[in-house]
């Protein structure tokens, strides 16, 4: 089945570290999204791809880094200058940056600081 | 700009009953509209979308959403609520001007009693 796997569903991540989250997506769909989801404030964008070895920041970039070194994947780096970094992370994937698509998103991963 | 309002963060229901959560938008341009309902601890499931043509546009699960252009809404609606309903709803939008974003409403929590 075609998806989007994020991985790993729950990370503990201790004061100065860095942490990479996994997004592999076999949709071939173009774009790519990280987003972050607090409660009561909806999906926050971080970074976005819309094509291989390109992405650009979005909403609230800081503390975060993301690479896009082929199609499939599209790993986000939670890096220790995230003052507050627990939350849950979602990744999405669209055939093109395009305003009439539709997101596909994976099931997340429930970060948090120990 | 863009943006989408939630007014409900939570809607109560009784299974049986109608049910209708409201979203309302701001674009540029001509809107592309999107609902998604989200499960606990799971990513986003695409419900329908509006780009064009009628304003009634059926998705997944028997709900349905009506575009009304004069009043900037897109609330979603289901004829008979199931217990099964019960999770939380994101309203999108995204403009025709070129632009690749897609904002996401705060979400509105549905609780469907039996």
């Amino acid at each position: 089945d075609g998806g989007i796997t994020q991985s790993p569903k729950y990370l503990f991540r201790k004061e100065g570290q860095n942490v990479t989250l996994s997004c592999e997506q076999n949709l071939n769909h173009d774009a790519m999204y990280w987003y972050r989801q607090d409660p009561g404030q909806g999906l926050r964008l971080i970074y976005y791809s819309q094509i291989v070895n390109d992405f650009q920041k979005g909403d609230i970039a800081e503390g975060y880094s993301v690479s896009r070194e082929k199609k499939e994947s599209f790993p986000l780096t939670v890096t220790s200058a995230q003052k507050n970094p627990t939350a849950f992370y979602l990744c999405a994937s669209s055939a093109a940056t395009g305003s009439g698509y539709g997101y596909t998103f994976g099931s997340g991963t429930r970060l948090t600081v120990v | 700009a863009q943006s989408v309002a939630q007014p409900e963060d939570q809607v109560n229901v009784a299974e049986g009953n109608p049910l209708t959560v409201k979203c309302t938008y701001s674009v540029s341009g001509n809107p592309y509209l999107f609902w998604y309902v989200q499960y606990p601890n799971r990513g986003l499931q695409f419900l329908l979308k509006y780009i064009t043509g009628d304003n009634l546009v059926k998705g997944s699960y028997g709900f349905e959403a009506e575009f009304n252009k004069s009043q900037t809404s897109f609330h979603l609606k289901k004829p008979s609520a199931l217990v099964s309903d019960s999770a939380l709803y994101f309203c999108a939008v995204s403009d025709n001007t070129g632009g690749f974003k897609t904002i996401f409403g705060a979400g509105t929590r549905l609780f469907v009693k039996a």
